[in-house]
């Protein structure tokens, strides 16, 4: 099976700084297709996890630009340029190239 | 508006069988496949299994395996998730998501207890 690693698990940020979230597969996530099945979802306390990002790097309707996914292959990256409150919750990066997988999650705080 | 609404959940005994169900409206239900997603209290996601579009072919994870059943009826717009012989560790909010992961219920809490 394929696993998520996700660095850091937790992450205290200031508002208006940057923040960044680590996924490396124990796999290539590239498809036969060509594409990389590779997602990122927030999850506010409380609510359901939205999805944030697809295909590494689209984002979703209404996911202000201030959220974007990098990387290739079994590294990958989501950012925040400028941490905002509404920002608060965990981030789950998340594979469907072989199977469903999600990554243990990230916590991201506000310092 | 794509709306998923779970219902189902509640206390069950160890050993015990419960069905979630997920009523769809808003999107072309018939035409996409559907997955169920677990988060145990605490913890992180953990997908659970997921369904063709027509229903002729599902998949599972290895934890539930045998043990869970997902089927849809296109007709009603919905999903459901029978779980049989239920232990402790299948405690979780189980939410119904479409398997391109882009839209979820609200969830729906299984509680296995004695």
């Amino acid at each position: 099976d394929v696993v998520l690693t996700q660095s850091p698990l937790s992450q205290s940020v200031t508002l208006g700084q940057p923040a960044s979230i680590s996924c490396r597969s124990s796999e290539s996530l590239v498809y036969s297709d060509g594409d990389t099945y590779l997602y990122w979802f927030q999850q506010r306390p409380g609510q359901s996890p939205r999805r944030l990002i697809y295909l590494v790097s689209k984002r979703d309707s209404g996911v202000p630009d201030r959220f974007s996914g990098s990387g290739s292959g079994t590294d990958f990256t989501l950012q925040i340029s400028r941490v905002e409150a509404d920002d608060v919750g965990i981030y789950y990066c998340m594979q469907v190239t072989r199977g469903r997988t999600f990554g243990q999650g990230t916590k991201l705080e506000i310092k | 508006e794509v709306q998923l609404v779970d219902s189902g959940g509640g206390l069950v005994q160890p050993g015990g069988s419960l069905r979630l169900s997920c009523v769809a409206s808003g999107f072309t239900f018939s035409r996409y496949w559907m997955s169920w997603v677990r988060q145990a209290p605490g913890k992180g996601l953990e997908w659970v299994a997921n369904i063709t579009p027509d229903g002729s072919e599902d998949y599972y994870a290895g934890s539930v395996k045998g043990r869970f059943t997902i089927t849809r009826d296109n007709a009603k717009k919905s999903l459901s998730l029978q779980m049989n012989s239920l232990r402790a560790e299948d405690t979780a909010v189980y939410y119904c998501v479409t398997d391109a992961f882009d839209h979820w219920g609200q969830g729906t809490l299984v509680t296995v207890s004695s």
